[in-house]
Formats: C-alpha cells, structure tokens, sequence
C-alpha cells in the first residue's frame, strides 16, 4: 500500500457526460500528479500541483481540469467525455515539487468506461 | 528532449531462469532513472531508482539495474524469475525540472 488514495476504483458513464476523480496524497507529500494510461498512448503525465498551485502541464486535454485544495486532496475533472477518455487515471504523490531524484507514489488508479 | 525505449514489449521465461528487461533512454542531462512495476488491476510500485550515485542500483524483490552512461542504458536484471513477478515492468527517465516520461512498458510472463 502506497499510501496514496484514489476514489472512485471503477466509473461508467456516457459520452458528453461529466465526472471527478479524488486523490488523497500520503501525509506530508506536497506534489500530487495525475496520469492517464491508455492502450493506445500508454502512461502520460496530465499535470501537478504543489501546494495548491499549479506546477506542470502535460497532455491535459482543454476538457480536463484539476485542482489541489488547502487539505492537499486533489481532483480531476473530466468534461465532454469522448469515448477515447476510457483508460486507467492514476494520481500520485512527493514530498517536494522538482527534485529529480524524488520517488512518486502512485495510488492504485480509477478505471473509467464511457459508454 | 528525453525520451525511453524499452526494447521489448513481452519477454517470457522460465521459473527459476533469469530476467533481464531492457531499457535505453535519451536525455540532454544526467537523469534520474527509475523501474517500476505495475501488477495485473493494481497500481505503480517502485523498484529502484537510479539518482547517480552508484551505478549498480539493488532494489526490491532481488531485482537490480545497472546505469551505463556510454550505452544510455539502464536495464532490469533479477537472477531468478518467481511466479510472482510475472508483471507490467515501466522504465521512467526524468531531468531536472522536467516530469517523468515513461518507456511503452515490457510484460514478463514467468512460466510454471
């Protein structure tokens, strides 16, 4: 167990629709990172936050948002779903924001279907 | 710009046999390089990471990863495959101020 908690495990929903993922990072991480892993593109980083500020963007479609509250959670808001969106969403979390040498810890990931 | 390339996408041994998964990496600077593994419906667990400090990196499960600079190569050798490790393996590669960029990933399936 990493310590890194993710909710909901399992999401089904049809296309157009909306949804939110939560992430619970371990105590005293500050960074918290969502991926998407897909068949198709395999894993890619979406984007960080630290400390609740937006650190890093990757592949982040327009349609997905995230934010990093004042308890450190963090969620994933998925809008418009398009088919293509099903995959595996991991989050995870470090202590720190760019230490190259730091470990992230993932949480066992959130499997969304769009039907 | 840094990049991964593992070189196998399925490798298939023996119990009992050893492992060696294969793992070059392009990068601009000296990277952090790390290997991790994700089981059948599970999350990301670590390995080991090299932080380039010793070059032969030991990490859990008996698995080690030797980091050579001249081959831009860290590859993930285990002397003898379990059952148990029959898994998802990921090369990571990641330079100061940039995130982790992840290898395609190799599935080792680890025969009775």
């Amino acid at each position: 167990d990493s310590g890194v908690t993710q909710t909901p495990k399992h999401l089904i929903t049809a296309t157009g629709q909306r949804v939110t993922l939560r992430c619970s990072p371990r105590s005293g991480d500050l960074s918290v990172y969502w991926y998407q892993q897909s068949l198709d593109q395999g894993l890619q980083f979406l984007i960080q936050y630290y400390n609740g500020e937006e650190r890093a963007k990757g592949n982040i479609l327009e349609r997905f948002s995230a934010q990093q509250f004042p308890d450190l959670h963090s969620e994933l808001n998925l809008s418009s779903l398009e088919l293509g969106d099903s995959a595996l969403y991991f989050c995870a979390s470090s202590v720190a924001a760019d230490r190259v040498w730091e470990t992230q810890y993932f949480g066992p990931g959130t499997r969304l279907l769009v039907l | 710009a840094q990049s991964v390339t593992q070189l196998d996408s399925h490798v298939s041994v023996s119990e009992g046999t050893p492992v060696l998964l294969r793992c070059n990496y392009s990068s601009s600077y000296s990277p952090s390089l790390f290997w991790y593994v994700q089981h059948p419906n599970k999350g990301l667990q670590l390995l080991l990471k090299y932080t380039s400090a010793a070059t032969l990196v030991k990490g859990i499960n008996g698995f080690e990863a030797e980091f050579k600079k001249s081959e831009t190569s860290f590859h993930l050798t285990k002397p003898s495959a379990h059952m148990s490790d029959a898994a998802e393996y990921f090369c990571v590669v990641v330079n100061y101020g940039q995130n982790f960029v992840f290898g395609p990933g190799t599935r080792l399936s680890v025969l009775p």
